[in-house]
């Protein structure tokens, strides 16, 4: 089974450039996950989605964040501008829709650095 | 509010030694899950506990979910560097939208 797909790996951009981040996740998985994880910590969820609807964006900076799920499959994560303080690495993760039960399966995550 | 504490944050020990890992909340989850993350990769599902008071081992690695499921422990015997990461404790709660969140992590480094 394929795992998650996430494209590019490594991305370094200057302060208030754009990027954009794409995952595939595995097939015939509903639920999506943005993780932002900052060097030395855990991941932190910026954005859940359940098909291609918004479970929950509380943690999303909607100022210059935004994310899209088109047709409940790929999924794009877009920061426009970039801040210094963006530079993380982003996870994307998908899961059955399992009640009570849930396991994240994860791809290999997208280093950004804003310099 | 972190709704999930992980301790300790840091742990550097001796190759052979056994250690403990802990994961503590107020909140009570459906199911609880361990991931270990090593440097430029994504986490990997170790193991997911769903029932109160339930152990499960994977080798040399014990998993125990709390009677009140409101906390785990992860215990390793006789580390290996091969076990060095960091290890990250998961938390699904109980309500429809099935959120995962995510404790700080121990980065654990075995010293051969």
């Amino acid at each position: 089974e394929a795992g998650v797909a996430q494209s590019p790996r490594y991305k370094i951009i200057e302060k208030r450039q754009s990027v954009a981040f794409w995952c595939n996740p595995i097939s015939g998985h509903a639920t999506l996950y943005w993780y932002q994880q900052i060097l030395g910590q855990g991941p932190k969820l910026l954005i859940q989605f359940q098909n291609n609807g918004v479970v929950d964006d509380s943690q999303l900076p909607k100022d210059r964040f935004s994310a899209e799920r088109l047709k409940g499959v790929d999924s794009t994560l877009k920061i426009q501008p970039a801040k210094l303080e963006d530079s993380a690495v982003y996870l994307c993760a998908s899961s059955l829709d399992t009640y009570g039960f849930t396991e994240a399966f994860f791809g290999q995550g997208t280093r950004l650095t804003v310099v | 509010t972190q709704l999930l504490e992980q301790s300790p944050q840091f742990l550097s020990i001796q190759e052979g030694e056994n250690l403990t890992v802990y994961c503590n909340s107020s909140s009570v989850f459906s199911s609880l899950q361990w991931y270990r993350q090593e440097p430029g990769e994504g986490p990997v599902l170790l193991v997911t506990v769903v029932t109160g008071g339930e152990v499960k081992k994977l080798k040399r690695l014990t998993f125990q979910f709390g009677d009140a499921r409101k906390d785990s422990s992860l215990h390793i015997t006789a580390a290996q560097p091969g076990d060095t990461g960091l290890y990250l404790c998961a938390g699904a709660k109980m309500n429809r939208d099935d959120k995962i969140i995510f404790g700080k992590g121990t980065r654990l480094h075995i010293l051969p």
